[in-house]
């Protein structure tokens, strides 16, 4: 079946350091992905997403690239602030595409 | 203007009791649905509807049932609440075309004592 392997949290960094979050698929076919980025208490918001192999996702300094060969989309961010804090949740459309399938999250917590 | 609302943003109960959270989109969407999001943040999918019928229904305990009323509501109701309900349940929204992102509610916070 279909699913989404992100690496553990808690992720902590300083202001302006970089970031990766690796993320990893399962799925026969070619689903589409995503990653959403949910701040507390509230629900998760489109960060980006990618909709085929060797497309690039970007958004607000984030990029994820779609790579069919490592069935990968690692979530990065060249210089992260304070206010990234937040769980990252990297997804995939299901074979019917008819749900997203989410990784466990990972927790970002950045400090000044 | 919210695009999805749930109602109630918090909800504290006793085991045993019945309860519904509500669900209502209004962006013209085919197709809504039910997360459940534990304490350690894991998100997983429950039930999804496109048109008010029911097109997916993981492995969820009966206790739980969801009504459509209409392509704009989503509603969940939940009998016989155990401790292990208390999560965050989240409402979800988007047309029927896939590769589309989700609209997501704020979210319902239950807590079963």
């Amino acid at each position: 079946g279909n699913s989404v392997t992100q690496m553990e949290g808690p992720v902590t960094l300083s202001e302006e350091a970089f970031l990766t979050i690796n993320c990893t698929y399962t799925a026969t076919g070619y689903p589409s992905l995503f990653w959403y980025v949910q701040y507390p208490g509230e629900g998760l918001q489109l960060l980006l997403k990618a909709t085929k192999a060797d497309d690039k996702g970007s958004n607000k300094g984030f990029e994820a690239t779609y790579r069919k060969e490592t069935t990968s989309f690692h979530l990065e961010k060249g210089s992260v602030q304070v206010s990234d804090s937040a769980v990252y949740f990297c997804a995939l459309d299901n074979q019917a595409g008819t749900a997203l399938i989410f990784g466990k999250g990972t927790t970002l917590s950045v400090s000044s | 203007d919210t695009a999805v609302s749930q109602t109630p943003k918090y909800l504290v109960t006793q085991m045993g009791n019945d309860k519904s959270i509500k669900c209502e989109q209004n962006l013209g969407h085919d197709t809504m649905y039910w997360y459940k999001q534990d304490s350690k943040k894991f998100l997983k999918i429950m039930f999804s509807y496109n048109n008010k019928e029911l097109i997916i229904n993981e492995t969820v305990p009966n206790r739980f049932s969801p009504k459509s009323p209409d392509k704009a509501h989503l509603n969940l109701h939940i009998n016989s609440l155990e401790l292990g309900d208390s999560a965050v349940y989240f409402c979800a929204s988007r047309p029927t075309r896939t590769n589309e992102k989700l609209f997501f509610g704020s979210g319902t916070q239950l807590s079963v004592l």
